[in-house]
């Protein structure tokens, strides 16, 4: 089975803090890819990557950038963490192109006092 | 920009009465996937539609793509109390970017 984790299941971080939240996944897939999900709006996309070192911005990118440095983990950052990025972060992993399943961590809620 | 549109919202039915949820997008899809989340869950991929006009069977549960691959449905006959959660759908567009819907909440009253 593929498993997709994350870092931390719950997160409290003060406003202006630098955030990282991590991903990893042990199935050895070339794309990952990180949404924020809120209530009314369903999932939306931040950034993914389909190899390493490559990223690309999604829908809502502003705030947030992202790592990856090994195939298997991607790492999504607050540079300066606000109110407004409260909210269930999900990454997922995705063995191919567009017709396959992707594979989704347990998410992290971040809260932003 | 592409959208995809998904209701209702919420849906609350009696247990064994029939559920659907729809998503309608601006533009042709390639393909469409729908997922479940189990409340304090995860999404979990359930199925995906590619042909125009294809429908597809999970025991009770029966999805469709639209003839002009612009919408779909899930149809659930007889809800069960392990029917609860959200359903979402996820529209491939040409240019093999994913727009997921906004999710459609399944209450069961048993």
């Amino acid at each position: 089975d593929v498993k997709v984790t994350q870092s931390s299941r719950y997160l409290v971080k003060r406003t202006g803090e630098k955030v990282f939240l991590e991903c990893v996944q042990d199935m050895d897939h070339e794309n990952m890819f990180w949404y924020r999900q809120d209530p009314g709006l369903g999932l939306r996309l931040i950034y993914f990557s389909y190899d390493v070192k490559m990223k690309e911005k999604g829908d809502i990118p502003e705030g947030y950038s992202v790592s990856r440095e090994k195939k298997e983990r991607f790492s999504l950052i607050l540079e300066s963490a606000s109110t407004n990025q409260t909210s269930m972060y999900l990454c997922a992993s995705i063995s191919g192109g567009t017709f396959y399943e992707q594979y989704f961590g347990p998410g992290t809620r971040l809260t932003v006092t | 920009g592409q959208q995809v549109m998904q209701i209702p919202q919420y849906q609350h039915v009696q247990e064994g009465e029939d559920f659907t949820t729809y998503c309608n997008s601006s533009t042709t899809l390639s393909n469409i996937q729908w997922y479940k989340q189990r409340p304090g869950g995860h999404p979990v991929f359930l199925i995906q539609l590619v042909k125009s006009g294809e429908v597809k069977k999970q025991k009770r549960l029966t999805f469709q793509f639209g003839e002009a691959k612009k919408n779909s449905s899930l149809h659930i006959t007889a809800t069960q109390t392990t029917d609860v959660g959200t359903y979402f759908c996820a529209g491939y567009s040409s240019a093999s970017k994913i727009i997921f819907g906004s999710g459609t909440r399944l209450s069961i009253r048993p």
